[in-house]
């Protein structure tokens, strides 16, 4: 079965606002986790990682937080903008594991 | 660099028939992997190669096979085409199999009529 998973298919927003996309996970053994953003017609990119001896990091406008207590991901994006829609996946490696493990998606829609 | 490169981008296939998707890194990195995307759906790993000379099964790998032709090339064949195996496939490539940033293709799209 799954083991990361997206609270909501979609998010809308206006260009401006501030996005917050979460992800739960189930295997507490899980130790490094990616976020990342696949527009139309292309492959996922990636944006940003943490590990597990983490709760938080931060790049250019995005920031990842990390609550191992309840197994929770999110992905905030500061100041969101159109060339921001896309689906964003969050993934995972279990520790010992051989490849990540990825939940189903989000579709982030920016309107101006 | 052009990263992770595969081939063909789009294919027509009839049922039962085979063909061999083609993926190159030029990241020298240690591990490939073969995913597959359905609408609605994340990513899942069909088969992958933690260095070169050794493959291995992951989620999804009936129907599929694989072969790790040297440390730049990982491909992937369907032997019997099934309209199942209609899908977008993604190669990517990482240093290791644990704790790395995995870097994707650009896909190929496949069409089992």
């Amino acid at each position: 079965g799954e083991s990361v998973g997206l609270h909501l298919p979609t998010l809308s927003v206006q260009e401006g606002d501030n996005s917050i996309i979460n992800c739960a996970y189930s295997n507490s053994a899980s130790d490094y986790f990616i976020w990342y953003k696949q527009e139309s017609g292309k492959g996922p990119q990636f944006i940003i990682d943490i590990r597990s001896n983490m709760d938080k990091r931060q790049g250019q406008r995005v920031t990842v937080l990390l609550n191992k207590t309840v197994k929770h991901l999110s992905l905030q994006i500061a100041a969101t903008q159109p060339g921001d829609s896309a689906v964003y996946f969050c993934a995972e490696n279990k520790s010992g594991g051989t490849a990540l493990i990825f939940g189903k998606g989000t579709t982030l829609s920016v309107s101006s | 660099n052009a990263g992770v490169t595969q081939t063909p981008k789009f294919q027509v296939l009839k049922t039962g028939q085979s063909m061999t998707l083609q993926c190159a890194q030029d990241m020298n990195h240690n591990s490939m992997y073969w995913y597959r995307q359905d609408p609605g759906m994340g990513l899942r790993l069909i088969y992958y190669s933690a260095s070169e000379g050794t493959t291995d099964k992951g989620e999804v790998p009936n129907g599929y096979n694989v072969s790790r032709l040297n440390k730049r090339e990982f491909s992937l064949r369907l032997e019997s085409a099934a309209p199942s195996q209609t899908s977008v496939y993604f190669c990517a490539s990482s240093e290791g199999t644990t704790g790395n940033t995995i870097y994707f293709g650009e896909g190929s799209w496949l069409t089992v009529v």
